[in-house]
């Protein structure tokens, strides 16, 4: 069976502070390794993909992969209360198959 | 700018009955997806179609669920003889343009919201 395993928190950080997420998968051939961002009673909306191992930067947004660990994690920096939301960490599988993790819920404290 | 589409919002049926899920991936979109969410659990994947066939579906994708593009814009889910336990949040999802590098970002749609009693 494939994982994909996250704290669900809930995390608590101050507005203005670095929220850091993190997620393991199980399945050692993942190549693609995705976040996104679901506000209750919505859809998940896609902040980030990565690919390769190392960091990836998008605005505000830090996406950090180590394959050899099986390990994919986001940064937030300067939280915003538009932030609080669960973020949940997607991984594809081998064909054509996505696995999502639990989701952790992020509350940003103004 | 572009998004995917999902009708109904809300789906009311009676146990045993069929209903179809209907979407409206982005257009020139080569990949589409459904999902299922229950309530507080996580996304599951149902099921990937692409050039007008399932190219993965899931242990839950059983006989009772049915895929199909019947033209060049929808794409439905169809379930057979619904059950209480397939009262879930179902999400479309689509993705990867042609000649696009990366083939695996989905876009998801609002959701339909199926509820079996």
């Amino acid at each position: 069976q494939k994982e994909v395993e996250q704290n669900s928190g809930p995390l608590s950080v101050p507005e203005g502070a670095i929220a850091s997420l993190n997620c393991t998968y199980s399945d050692r051939v993942s190549q693609s390794f995705f976040w996104y961002r679901q506000y209750s009673g919505k859809s998940p909306e896609l902040i980030m993909s990565i690919y390769s191992n190392g960091d990836k930067e998008d605005g505000r947004f830090t996406a950090q992969l180590n394959k050899a660990s099986q390990y994919v994690s986001l940064l937030i920096r300067d939280s915003q209360p538009s932030d609080s939301a669960t973020y949940l960490c997607a991984v594809k599988s081998t064909g054509n198959q996505f696995y999502f993790g639990t989701g952790t819920s992020l509350t940003v404290i103004p | 700018e572009p998004e995917v589409t999902q009708t109904p919002s809300h789906q009311v049926t009676q146990m045993g009955q069929e209903v179809i899920l209907r979407c409206v991936p982005i257009s020139n979109h080569l990949y589409f997806y459904w999902y299922r969410q229950i309530l507080g659990q996580k996304v599951e994947f149902l099921v990937s179609f692409y050039n007008n066939e399932i190219s993965e579906k899931s242990e839950i994708f059983d006989d009772q669920f049915s895929v199909e593009r019947p033209d060049g814009s929808n794409f439905t889910l169809k379930i057979r003889s619904t059950k209480l336990e397939d009262s879930a949040m179902y999400f479309c999802a689509s993705g990867g343009l042609p000649g696009g590098r990366y083939t695996d970002t989905q876009y998801f749609g609002p959701g339909t919201r199926l509820t079996v009693l």
